[in-house]
């Protein structure tokens, strides 16, 4: 089973949708979570951290499942600019040594 | 806003030659990482590093691999004999903290490519 797990997509969804995505992950010692996005051939940026209690920030909201072990991204209202790659991310924190896991991503295309 | 750097940019180089990336991490943090992303794939974790020692390597960085703190600002990595394979983008990392939430900020990148 794969560390951090996404549907690849693409997903081409039409501006002012809301779209979903989800994520998986296989280690239960992972402490935590975030999406972030990528454009193309451009560094990974955080979106948002991901909490147990939900967290919303702006039209884009985050759930984490501890016990289902999933993540989730919902974007509504969707804009062009929202158009990249979302990758979900899992930090694993063990006797002081860290290290993100990520996801392959979901590739994200609004069209107009 | 404070953010990491990278140079350089884009690095091409034959097979077999050593290569330095190199990498300003945010002034005030305290642990750095390497990552790198080949074409089309996932990104993946290379190492960690803090106190200037490495906290935490995964199986890709071998003995071709190393990384250095070499004075107050820069962070690099050193790969010895570069293999196409190696061919990828590198990206830094740096956070504050390491208590297993703090959020770590990535550099542009260093494209490699090796011929």
């Amino acid at each position: 089973r794969k560390e951090v797990e996404q549907d690849p997509g693409p997903f081409n969804v039409p501006e002012g949708a809301t779209v979903a995505f989800n994520c998986t992950y296989s280690n239960s010692a992972s402490q935590s979570f975030f999406w972030y996005r990528q454009d193309c051939r451009k560094e990974p940026k955080l979106l948002m951290s991901v909490y147990s209690s939900g967290n919303e920030d702006g039209r884009f909201t985050a759930q984490l499942n501890r016990a289902s072990q999933y993540i989730s991204l919902l974007i509504r209202d969707s804009k062009l600019s929202d158009s990249a790659t979302y990758l979900c991310v899992v930090n694993t924190y063990n006797f002081g040594n860290e290290k993100l896991t990520f996801g392959t991503g979901t590739r994200l295309t609004i069209i107009p | 806003e404070p953010e990491v750097t990278q140079t350089p940019s884009h690095q091409v180089t034959q097979m077999g030659q050593e290569v330095i990336l190199r990498c300003v991490p945010i002034s005030n943090h305290l642990y750095f990482y390497w990552y790198r992303q080949i074409l089309g794939q996932k990104v993946e974790f290379l190492v960690s590093f803090y106190n200037n020692e490495i906290s935490e390597k995964s199986e890709i960085f071998d003995d071709q691999f190393s990384v250095e703190r070499p004075d107050g600002s820069n962070f690099t990595l050193k790969i010895r004999s570069t293999k196409l394979e190696d061919s990828a983008m590198y990206f830094c990392a740096s956070s504050e903290y390491r208590d297993g939430t703090d959020t770590q900020y990535f550099g542009p990148g260093t494209r490699l490519t090796v011929l």
